[in-house]
C-alpha cells in the first residue's frame, strides 16, 4: 500500500545552518506531495506542495523537488531560524481512497 | 477568511463515555476530514465528508462516527472510549471534493481518555 517514510529526528541545527529532511514515499501512480508543518501545541500547517513530477514546491525559504526516479521530496532550507523549530511532516494524496497518508514526523530544534 | 476551528480544545473523558468533537470548516469549503494523532506519530485518517455523506473510511472501528451538516460544518463522535483513543483529533476541509487533496487543518481537540 501507499506509505510515507521519513528521517528520524530530532534534528538539532545551529541558527543558519542548511537543513534537509528527508523524505521517500510509496505509491502507485504518482501522488501530489507535501509537507506540513506542527508548531508546539498547535494543529498542521501546509507549508508546501507538488503535484507532478520535477515540480518544486517552496514556501518561507523551504524548498522541496518530487523526484519520481528516487520517489523522494526532501525537504531544505538554506538558512534556518529559531523560529523554524518544529515538527515536520512529509505527506502523500492518496487518490483512491480520499485521504493524505502521513509520515511519522521529524522534529527540528534549531539553537542561537 | 476564516480559517478551520474546533471545538472543545481539550477535553478528559473516561473509559466507556462517549465524546463529540466539532469542527467548521473554512469559508467556501465543502469537505471535511477528520484524523487522528497519537503522540510522537503522524495522523490518521478516519473518514472524510463531502455534502453530507461519508466519503472514504480509514481503518477505524464502527464507534468512531461522524457527520456532517448542510453548513459543510461537521463532528465527530467516538462511542465507548478506550484509553488508545488518547490523541490529538484534527479537523481539515478542502475546497470540493475534487481538489481534496489540499486539506487545510484546525488546531485540533486534545482528548485524554482516563
Amino acid at each position: 500500500g501507499n506509505s510515507v517514510t521519513q528521517m528520524e529526528g530530532p534534528v538539532t541545527l545551529s541558527e543558519e545552518a542548511f537543513l534537509t529532511i528527508n523524505c521517500t514515499y510509496t505509491a502507485t501512480g504518482y501522488p501530489s506531495l507535501f509537507w506540513y508543518v506542527q508548531y508546539p501545541g498547535e494543529g498542521l500547517q501546509l507549508l508546501l506542495k507538488a503535484t507532478k513530477a520535477d515540480d518544486k514546491g517552496s514556501n518561507k525559504g523551504f524548498e522541496a523537488t518530487y523526484r519520481k526516479e528516487t520517489t523522494s521530496f526532501h525537504l531544505e532550507k538554506g538558512s534556518v531560524q529559531v523560529s523554524d523549530s518544529a515538527v515536520y511532516f512529509c505527506a502523500l494524496f492518496s487518490g483512491g481512497y480520499n485521504k493524505l497518508i502521513f509520515g511519522a514526523g521529524t522534529r527540528l530544534a534549531v539553537h542561537p | 477568511e476564516t480559517g478551520v476551528t474546533q471545538s472543545p480544545t481539550h477535553l478528559i473523558k473516561t473509559r466507556g463515555q462517549q465524546v463529540t468533537l466539532r469542527c467548521s470548516s473554512q469559508s467556501g469549503h465543502n469537505t471535511v476530514s477528520w484524523y487522528q494523532q497519537a503522540l510522537g506519530q503522524g495522523p490518521q485518517f478516519i473518514f472524510q465528508y463531502y455534502r453530507e455523506e461519508e466519503n472514504g473510511r480509514g481503518n477505524f472501528p464502527p464507534r468512531f462516527s461522524g457527520l456532517q451538516f448542510p453548513n459543510y460544518s461537521s463532528e465527530l463522535n467516538v462511542n465507548a472510549l478506550e484509553l488508545d483513543d488518547s490523541a490529538l483529533y484534527l479537523c481539515a476541509s478542502s475546497v470540493d471534493r475534487g481538489q481534496q487533496e489540499t486539506q487545510y487543518f484546525g488546531p485540533g481537540t486534545r482528548l485524554l481518555v482516563l
